[in-house]
């Protein structure tokens, strides 16, 4: 069965210092994945997909499909990257998004 | 343009009622997903629609229930109200699939007392 793996639910680093948030996915097909992010008080939104091939915000993701993860980075974090983050898998075969369960990153000054 | 907007903001409603859910997309989106949003078991897939054809649903019990209107707008129904169906409810509108950007609603926040 389809399904994408945030192993942490919290995620806790002082600013200024890597961020590495984990997800994984099982997919038998081509997967296409995405993560979004919630900041406080805000709506859910993309952050970047794996097929655009680029960086928002100092975040950057690369799809390994050997391990199967698609893993959100980013060198500096900063005190506004605090939020819950969602890595998403997208399903061809039923137009169906499938979430994980989130990170909420905190970066402490 | 305007963002996805879900009405109302805020429910309370009692066991056994029903209540429906309002969804307007982004002008032009077909595309309308629904989820249901829950600290514990985070954001599950309720339903899609695209022009009006509900494409694919979520494994949720019979009491939920959606359409699409042919101006994209969407409402999503609750039946026989369980304390269980408190949670937030999102809406999302895509151009015409989630593999496109979902741009997402403010939610509706649903107690059941």
């Amino acid at each position: 069965a389809q399904r994408v793996t945030q192993p942490e639910k919290l995620l806790s680093v002082f600013k200024g210092a890597p961020v590495e948030l984990k997800c994984n996915y099982s997919y038998s097909g081509s997967p296409e994945l995405f993560w979004y992010v919630q900041y406080s008080r805000q709506r859910l939104q993309l952050l970047l997909r794996h097929i655009s091939r680029e960086s928002i915000k100092g975040f950057t993701a690369d799809l390994n499909k050997g391990e199967t993860s698609f893993h959100l980075k980013k060198p500096f974090a900063q005190e506004e990257d605090s939020a819950m983050y969602y890595c998403a898998l997208y399903k061809d075969s039923n137009y169906q998004l499938i979430w994980g369960a989130g990170t909420k990153l905190i970066i402490k000054p | 343009k305007a963002g996805v907007t879900q009405t109302p903001r805020y429910l309370i409603k009692t066991r056994g009622q029903q209540v429906t859910l309002s969804c307007s997309p982004i002008s032009g989106h077909r595309s309308v997903s629904w989820y249901q949003q829950t600290p514990g078991q985070g954001l599950q897939f309720l339903f899609e629609y695209f022009s009006e054809t509900q494409r694919n649903k979520g494994n949720f019990p019979g009491r939920f229930s959606g359409r699409q209107f042919s101006n994209s707008r969407s409402e999503m129904n609750v039946s026989t109200l369980e304390l269980g169906d408190s949670a937030l409810y999102l809406c999302a509108s895509s151009l015409t699939t989630g593999r496109t950007e979902a741009f997402f609603g403010q939610g509706t926040r649903l107690t059941v007392v």
